[in-house]
């Protein structure tokens, strides 16, 4: 069983750029969450993504967008970056939709650290 | 908005010694309750999780949780403390539509 893998790992951009994240699933799951962890926080929720349509959202605005494929891996974009985009962007799959209880027996990806300059 | 709280931004415990770590939500139903560990530079596993039934949870690593409704709480527990458990502590809950994870609780083990 393979977990789930981010890509790159670390990733460094300036500021007004743009950048794509990736994130493979744990084999069988259908839905990817992704979530933004700022320095000495918690992770904050982006968005979710199940069965390649996005299924719930967090405070994030428009230029934080995602994509899901038919093999369930997902691709976190963002246009315009910011400092304060600065973080650890971590990936999660899990079976099923936000609504489900199974939904969040949730598996995360070691993350990919984003240092926007 | 919901929320989760934990109290405690650092705990040190001795190695052997027993451990609890607080968290509180702010939620109007019963949500979904987890723990989650983060060990430095490696993503977050799940210790256990709370949906519904009985109040005191086990999970991995010899810990368990106890709901308490009455005190939106969701405290940790470990009767006895590894080294190996330092790390940083998340509680987080789901209530159907989002995500919450509370700001953490960093854990030093001492000798």
């Amino acid at each position: 069983e393979t977990g789930v893998t981010q890509s790159p790992t670390h990733l460094i951009k300036t500021r007004g750029q743009q950048v794509t994240l990736r994130c493979s699933s744990q084999s069988g799951h259908n839905t990817v969450s992704w979530y933004q962890q700022a320095l000495g926080q918690g992770p904050q929720f982006i968005f979710q993504y199940y069965r390649e349509e996005e299924n719930g959202r967090g405070n994030f605005p428009p230029r934080f967008s995602g994509l899901q494929f038919p093999n369930y891996s997902s691709e976190l974009n963002v246009n315009a970056l910011e400092l304060d985009d600065s973080a650890l962007y971590l990936c999660a799959s899990s079976l099923g939709g936000l609504a489900g209880g199974l939904a969040y027996e949730q598996y995360f990806g070691p993350g990919t650290r984003l240092t926007v300059t | 908005a919901q929320s989760v709280t934990q109290p405690d931004i650092h705990i040190t415990v001795s190695e052997g010694a027993s451990l609890e770590l607080r968290c509180n939500y702010s939620y109007g139903a019963t949500p979904y309750l987890f723990w989650y560990v983060q060990s430095p530079g490696q993503g977050l596993q799940l210790l256990l999780k709370y949906f519904s039934g009985d109040t005191l949870v086990q999970g991995i690593k010899g810990f368990e949780a106890e709901f308490k409704r009455s005190q939106s709480s969701f405290n940790l527990r470990k009767p006895s403390v590894h080294w190996s458990d330092a790390a940083e502590y998340f509680c987080a809950v789901g209530d159907g539509n989002q995500f919450y994870f509370g700001t953490g609780t960093s854990l030093t083990v001492i000798p």
